[in-house]
């Protein structure tokens, strides 16, 4: 079964500096993997996937993603932090098919002006 | 189209009553998911339905929880009787049939059992 871990609960970064939100994952056939983003109030909202192609994915808001097959990784980065990406961000992974995603427990963003 | 529509955005009830969740989806998609989102837990998957067929419901935590669609613009989730750990948000989403094709979520039921 396919499964994603967020192994930081909280990532801190001072407004203006990269920032990295990392997620790994398991799935036993190719990964097709998802990053979204929580407000508070609000539902998720979808920023970015990988299908295939090129490893480096470009989303909203000036994330991107970059996907790694050998170390089964697909962290989350942005090269200049705003305070307004202050959220809770959810890594999921779907193993192909018409399969549910899976997320992992989420990562909360504090970015500090 | 204006997206997932839930409702209602939050519901206080008594312990042993029950309580109902409505969705409505995305006009066309033929996915639609029910999940619960808790500090403990994060995002669990609850059941989700395929063109208005129920799939998988391992995720229903107990029979006092139950999911229908009737149609393909409409879903809703009861539980009965209500007990405070079921206080949570609820989030319902939907999607367009393959495995490229990323889930739009509602904006939750904020669920409070007292």
């Amino acid at each position: 079964a396919q499964s994603v871990a967020q192994p930081e609960d909280q990532v801190n970064v001072a407004e203006g500096n990269p920032l990295t939100v990392k997620c790994t994952y398991s799935v036993s056939g190719n990964p097709y993997l998802f990053w979204y983003v929580q407000y508070p109030n609000r539902g998720l909202q979808f920023l970015l996937k990988y299908i295939t192609g090129d490893n480096l994915v470009k989303g909203s808001y000036g994330f991107e993603a970059e996907f790694n097959k050998s170390q089964t990784s697909f962290h989350l980065k942005k090269p200049s932090a705003l305070v307004s990406d202050s959220a809770l961000y959810f890594c999921a992974v779907r193993e192909g098919g018409n399969t549910p995603l899976v997320f992992g427990k989420g990562t909360r963003l504090s970015v500090i002006a | 189209d204006a997206g997932v529509i839930q409702s209602p955005r939050h519901e206080v009830t008594e312990m042993g009553q029950e309580v109902t969740l409505r969705c409505k989806p995305i006009s066309g998609h033929d996915y639609l998911f029910w999940y619960r989102q808790t500090m403990m837990r994060g995002l669990e998957l609850l059941i989700y339905f395929n063109n208005n067929v129920p799939i998988d419901d391992s995720g229903m935590p107990e029979d006092r929880f139950s999911a229908k669609m009737p149609n393909a613009s409409f879903s809703t989730l009861k539980i009965q009787p209500s007990e405070p750990r079921d206080s949570a948000v609820y989030f319902c989403a939907s999607s367009l049939l393959g495995a490229e094709g990323q889930a739009f979520f509602g904006q939750g039921t904020r669920l409070t059992v007292v």
